[in-house]
């Protein structure tokens, strides 16, 4: 049984960088893909990107394009989601859940999901 | 259109069955995967694929899809099912789109 486990809570200046960790237990690291999702304050869920460990190559929403960075280490079954350029309107809960698929069959899902990351920007 | 549209909230009295619908182009092409989400906790799986549940997930919850709308439906819905819901769907673009959410209040 796969458990993902986040770094604690941050609080970071307007302009700063922030980097959360998700460390995998159980399963095969690389066997899955890892995508990034964040949650502000009282509103939905948002996919911010992904990454497939084994091959190292991730995937961004239009939206972050530039200012996010999705990296994994195998060695450490351990990835991570870096943003830039932080602002007030980034102060989310950010989750990070792994990610499989089904291509022919059409399906992909979100399974199982880490306990969360508060990330708060505040001068 | 790249969304994915909800009601923002529905009730259903306890026992009942309650359907929450999830609109968006991109369900014509990808299954939606369900995810429920109670105050303070990580969202959880609950349908996913053509009507899929993970372990542990009651059999009250299923799935369908018709066309660009998903459904999931809780048949005699229990006072722990009040949450939020979320749909997801991949788009052809390889990213993923969550759904605005529908708060399921159980009355």
């Amino acid at each position: 049984q796969v458990q993902l486990v986040q770094s604690g809570a941050e609080v970071k200046k307007p302009g700063s960088s922030v980097k959360v960790s998700c460390k995998a237990s159980g399963g095969t690291f690389s066997s899955y893909a890892i995508s990034w999702v964040r949650q502000a304050p009282g509103q939905g869920l948002e996919w911010m990107g992904g990454i497939i460990p084994i091959f190292g190559t991730a995937n961004y929403a239009q939206k972050f394009q530039g200012r996010v960075t999705i990296t994994a280490d195998e060695s450490t079954s351990t990835a991570y989601m870096e943003l830039s350029s932080l602002r007030s309107e980034d102060t989310a809960v950010y989750y990070c859940a792994g990610e499989f698929g089904i291509a022919a069959a059409g399906t992909w899902f979100f399974d199982p999901w880490g306990q969360g990351t508060l990330v708060t920007v505040s001068s | 259109s790249s969304e994915l549209t909800q009601d923002p909230a529905v009730s259903v009295a306890l026992g009942q069955t309650v359907r929450i619908t999830c609109q968006g182009d991109s369900l014509r092409s990808y299954y939606a995967s369900w995810y429920q989400q109670k105050p303070g906790q990580a969202p959880v799986l609950v349908i996913y694929g053509k009507n899929n549940r993970p372990s542990g997930i009651p059999d009250r919850f299923s799935g369908s899809s018709s066309g660009n709308t998903a459904s999931l439906t809780i048949t005699g819905a229990q006072a722990e099912d009040e949450a939020d819901y979320y749909c997801n769907s991949r788009d052809s673009s390889g990213n993923h789109l969550f759904g605005t959410g529908t708060k399921v209040t159980v009355l």
